[in-house]
């Protein structure tokens, strides 16, 4: 089993669309959470990272259940900018730093 | 500006021949990392420095090296022993915030085998 795991794209949506990315982990010792955002032939960009109580950032609202291991982002009005992979990152010791990183998840969205 | 900068942005290995890809950040980050990305799959830690002159080994350190003289700087070298070197390599530096260690990324190097 992947120590994290996303749902598999890719998601074709139209522009305004509401979507919803699901990711796993199997580490219950991970402490923080993130998602990032890369586009094609390009570096991750954090999006936001995810809080226990969950969090929201403009159009996007991330929610954390530590009880099911489970993490997902929800996009809400879906823009054609949005469209890129979308990475669930998990890390599961505060002091190495060290993450670890989902496949993945290709979004695109169509006009 | 602040940031993360890695160079060159493509680079050409011949067989059995070493290449050093470098890193270097001003965002004053203790931590660095490098990772590996392979097209359509998540990235992989090759190795990572929390402090100057110390660095461990990450998930896929074999045919690597690194060093860390200076907090700024964090050289990755792909040996001849790295036997499937083409991808995508990207270096990271950590800061520790509310939601733990946020790593940023730089532009990242395409490495190719001639």
């Amino acid at each position: 089993r992947k120590e994290v795991e996303q749902d598999p794209g890719p998601f074709n949506v139209p522009e305004g669309a509401t979507v919803a990315f699901n990711c796993t982990y199997s580490n219950s010792a991970s402490q923080s959470f993130f998602w990032y955002r890369q586009d094609c032939r390009k570096e991750p960009k954090l999006l936001m990272s995810v809080y226990s109580s969950g969090n929201e950032d403009g159009r996007f609202t991330a929610q954390l259940n530590r009880a099911s291991q489970y993490i997902s982002l929800l996009i809400r009005d879906s823009k054609l900018s949005d469209s890129a992979t979308y990475l669930c990152v998990v890390n599961i010791d505060n002091q190495g730093g060290k993450l670890i990183f989902g496949q993945g998840t290709e979004l695109s969205v169509k006009p | 500006d602040g940031g993360i900068t890695q160079s060159p942005k493509y680079l050409f290995r011949k067989e059995g021949q070493n290449v050093t890809l470098s890193c270097e950040q001003n965002l004053n980050h203790d931590a660095m990392y490098w990772y590996r990305q392979d097209p359509g799959q998540g990235l992989r830690l090759i190795y990572y420095s929390q402090i100057v002159n110390d660095f461990q080994k990450g998930d896929i350190a074999e045919g690597y090296s690194v060093s860390r003289e200076k907090k700024e700087s964090f050289p990755l070298t792909v040996t001849s022993a790295q036997k499937n070197p083409t991808a995508f390599y990207l270096c990271a530096s950590a800061t520790v915030g509310a939601g733990g260690r946020t790593q940023y990324f730089g532009p990242g190097t395409r490495l190719l085998v001639l």
